[in-house]
C-alpha cells in the first residue's frame, strides 16, 4: 500500500476542547509531516518525526504535539482548540535523502465551533 | 529559514496555450524541487519533480526547468486542459533537514 492515510477526514470539535488527528503509512517511510493548510495560503510546516526525533517549528511549538509510537504512525494533539485552529490538517511521508517529493494524505478537515 | 516565492498569484490562460510559474528560493541548501498540485477540497498531489545535477525535466506536458544560480525554478504546462485548472505549489526541499518549504501558490484556470 503506498498511500498515507489520515483519519478522520473530517472533524468538528468545540472551543477548549481537545482534538487528536491520526495518520498512518506501511511504506517504511523515516519522516512523517504535519502540515496546517488555510485557503488562499501556504501550506504551513506544523512539526516532523525523522524516526524517533521530532522537530517543532518554533511559531507553533507550543501549540501542537505529536507522538510516533512506531514507524507507521504518527498523531498530532491539539490541547484546547481554539478557532483559529479551524484548517486543513495535512500528514505527509518520505525517506529523507532519497530526493523523492514527501507523499501526501487526503487531509483531515477541522471545523472548531 | 527557507524563504520560497511564487510569482504568480493568479494566471488564466485558454485551453491548448501554455501556462508557466516561476518560484525563486533562497536557501543554497535546497537540492530538490517538487511542484504539487491541489484541486477544489482536496489534498496535495505530486506533479513533477527536479533534481539539483540537471536543469531540465519533461514528464509529457510538464517541463520543469531549474537555474541554481539563480535560486529558481519554473513549471510549464504545455497543451493546456481544462483539468489542469487548480493550485499550483512549488516546494524546495532540503535534503538534510528533511524540509519542504512551500511557496503560496499559484491559481491556474484554464479557459475552454
Amino acid at each position: 500500500d503506498t498511500t498515507v492515510k489520515q483519519n478522520p477526514r473530517y472533524k468538528l470539535a468545540r472551543v477548549g476542547k481537545p482534538v487528536n488527528l491520526i495518520c498512518s503509512q506501511t511504506m517504511n517511510h523515516d519522516t512523517m509531516y504535519w502540515y496546517q493548510k488555510k485557503p488562499n495560503q501556504a501550506p504551513k510546516l506544523l512539526l516532523f518525526y525523522y524516526d524517533k526525533i521530532l522537530n517543532r517549528e518554533a511559531d507553533t511549538f507550543e501549540k501542537f504535539q505529536s507522538s510516533r509510537p512506531n514507524n507507521s504512525f504518527c498523531s498530532l494533539y491539539i490541547g484546547s482548540a481554539g478557532l483559529e485552529y479551524s484548517a486543513m490538517y495535512l500528514c505527509a511521508s518520505s525517506r529523507v535523502g532519497y530526493n523523492q517529493a514527501p507523499l501526501f494524505g487526503e487531509g483531515t478537515r477541522l471545523s472548531v465551533l | 529559514g527557507e524563504k520560497v516565492e511564487q510569482h504568480e498569484s493568479t494566471l488564466s490562460v485558454r485551453e491548448g496555450d501554455s501556462a508557466v510559474i516561476n518560484c525563486t528560493y533562497t536557501d543554497t541548501a535546497s537540492s530538490y524541487f517538487p511542484w504539487y498540485k491541489q484541486e477544489a477540497g482536496k489534498s496535495l498531489h505530486f506533479v513533477i519533480d527536479i533534481r539539483s545535477n540537471v536543469d531540465r525535466k519533461q514528464s509529457q506536458r510538464l517541463i520543469v526547468l531549474l537555474d541554481k544560480k539563480a535560486k529558481r525554478f519554473s513549471l510549464h504546462i504545455t497543451a493546456t486542459q481544462p483539468e489542469d485548472s487548480a493550485i499550483y505549489f512549488c516546494a524546495p526541499y532540503n535534503t538534510n533537514t528533511g524540509k519542504l518549504t512551500f511557496g503560496d501558490g499559484t491559481v491556474l484556470t484554464v479557459k475552454p
